[in-house]
């Protein structure tokens, strides 16, 4: 199985500060047609994931363009600029290019 | 508007089996396979496998194989898993997700005698 490996298991954040996510995997994540399914997602207390960003760099429709996703092959990140209150939660990255999909182990922000 | 709705929370006796429901709408149910994840406690997110509601093909992650059955009625738009062999390690919160845009809200399974 494919291992993701997220970092920083947590951060402390203050309001409007940015912070980085690294989710590094153990196999590259280029698919046979040329994608990367390398996805971010954000849980946030008590609620379902929500994906934030599909492919490595695509905004999901409605998700501010604080969020940013940068990576290749089994390098990712995921920054956000200006942190929010409602961007507290866990942050997950999730690869569906090879069975069984796998996630990170995720990342808690929180205020500082 | 895409909308996964799921059944009610459960508890299950240790040996017994449960079975949840996750109802679609607002797409073609046929058009995409459907996935289960299961979140522990206080833990991160496991795949536990898809099932193609067109053919009925499945796929599963190892570990779940012996633990999880996926089976999907067309003529509902509704998805399943079913859990047998019940033990403590299942309990967790359990959801279907199309693709990894759209989750239901989850299913809280309690195993307690």
């Amino acid at each position: 199985d494919v291992v993701m490996t997220q970092t920083p298991p947590s951060l402390s954040v203050a309001i409007g500060q940015s912070v980085s996510i690294s989710c590094k995997s153990s196999q590259s994540l280029v698919y046979s047609d040329g994608k990367t399914y390398l996805h971010w997602l954000l849980q946030s207390s008590g609620r379902s994931p929500k994906r934030l960003i599909y492919q490595v760099s695509n905004l999901d429709s409605g998700v501010p363009d604080r969020f940013s996703g940068t990576g290749s092959q089994k390098d990712f990140t995921l920054k956000i600029s200006r942190v929010e209150a409602k961007d507290l939660g866990v942050y997950y990255c999730a690869q569906t290019t090879h069975f069984p999909y796998t996630f990170g182990a995720g990342t808690k922000l929180e205020l500082k | 508007e895409v909308q996964l709705q799921q059944s009610g929370p459960e508890v299950g006796r240790p040996g017994s089996s449960v079975k949840i429901s996750c109802k679609a709408s607002g797409y073609t149910f046929t058009d995409y396979v459907m996935n289960w994840v299961k979140q522990s406690p206080g833990q991160g997110l496991e795949w536990i496998g898809w099932i193609d509601p067109e053919y009925g093909s499945t796929d599963y992650a190892e570990k779940f194989k012996k633990k999880a059955t996926l089976t999907a009625d067309t003529s509902s738009s509704t998805a399943y898993i079913q859990l047998s062999s019940l033990t403590s390690e299942d309990t967790a919160t359990y959801f279907c997700a199309l693709t990894t845009l759209y989750w239901g809200q989850g299913v809280m399974v309690t195993v307690s005698s």
